[in-house]
């Protein structure tokens, strides 16, 4: 599976846009990139996937590169409820396996 | 509302004793997993299963072993726990091909002593 690298952490204030770095040089052209999240004491939670095309749902956009070698997940009005750790994962159409790396950790300051 | 619910939120057992993690999903999903997450260790696979009596070990299976004798259901058992087993377990199940798809159950937080 292709790796990713993110930051470790990040902080937003409250209501400002909270954008969320993703490298994934190696990815290969079959290979989605999968965005959850940890709020504290929870299971991850799943955000948005994409393969080329910059994607929007009602919790969050990503934005892909066009050489799909990084990409950013937006949270458009961050609250202090999505204080959170933030996963990005590549991988590969029909794949049976979520990978985890060590996440960036959002904090969302008043 | 969906769910995976794991039968204890906390559990404190004893070095040796076998200990069993149950798990429960209500979707119908073909897929079942177990992680476990340590701090600095981020979240790793221990076991899946995708199909009833069907199991594949993950990265780190060594001291566990799991049992899935119907589909909602997926245990993780350890054997004869040791200190070094205590973390926090972390249930999911998925739509099989559907990376988007997994959901997650609340944990269970399990110290061995």
């Amino acid at each position: 599976d292709a790796k990713t690298t993110q930051p470790t952490s990040m902080d937003c204030a409250e209501g400002r846009a909270a954008n969320l770095p993703c490298n994934h040089s190696t990815i290969s052209g079959n290979e989605y990139v999968y965005w959850y999240r940890q709020i504290h004491s929870q299971g991850p939670q799943y955000i948005i996937h994409g393969l080329k095309n910059n994607e929007t749902n009602e919790m969050a956009s990503l934005i892909i590169t066009e050489d799909r070698k990084s990409s950013t997940l937006i949270l458009p009005h961050a609250t202090l409820r999505d204080t959170a750790v933030y996963y990005c994962i590549v991988l590969p159409g029909g794949s049976e396996k979520l990978v985890f790396g060590k996440g960036t950790k959002l904090t969302v300051n008043p | 509302d969906v769910k995976v619910t794991q039968s204890s939120r906390y559990l404190v057992k004893r070095t040796g004793e076998k200990v069993f993690l149950e798990c429960v999903q209500d979707m119908d999903h073909e897929n079942m997993f177990w992680y476990r997450q340590d701090p600095g260790l981020g979240l790793r696979l221990i076991y899946f299963s995708y199909d009833v009596k069907m199991k594949e070990k993950g990265d780190i299976p060594e001291g566990y072993s799991v049992s899935r004798e119907k589909k909602e259901r997926f245990s993780l058992i350890l054997e004869s726990a040791s200190t070094n087993q205590t973390s926090m377990y972390l249930c999911a199940s998925s739509i099989p091909g559907q990376g988007y798809g997994y959901t997650f159950g609340s944990g269970t937080r399990l110290t061995v002593v």
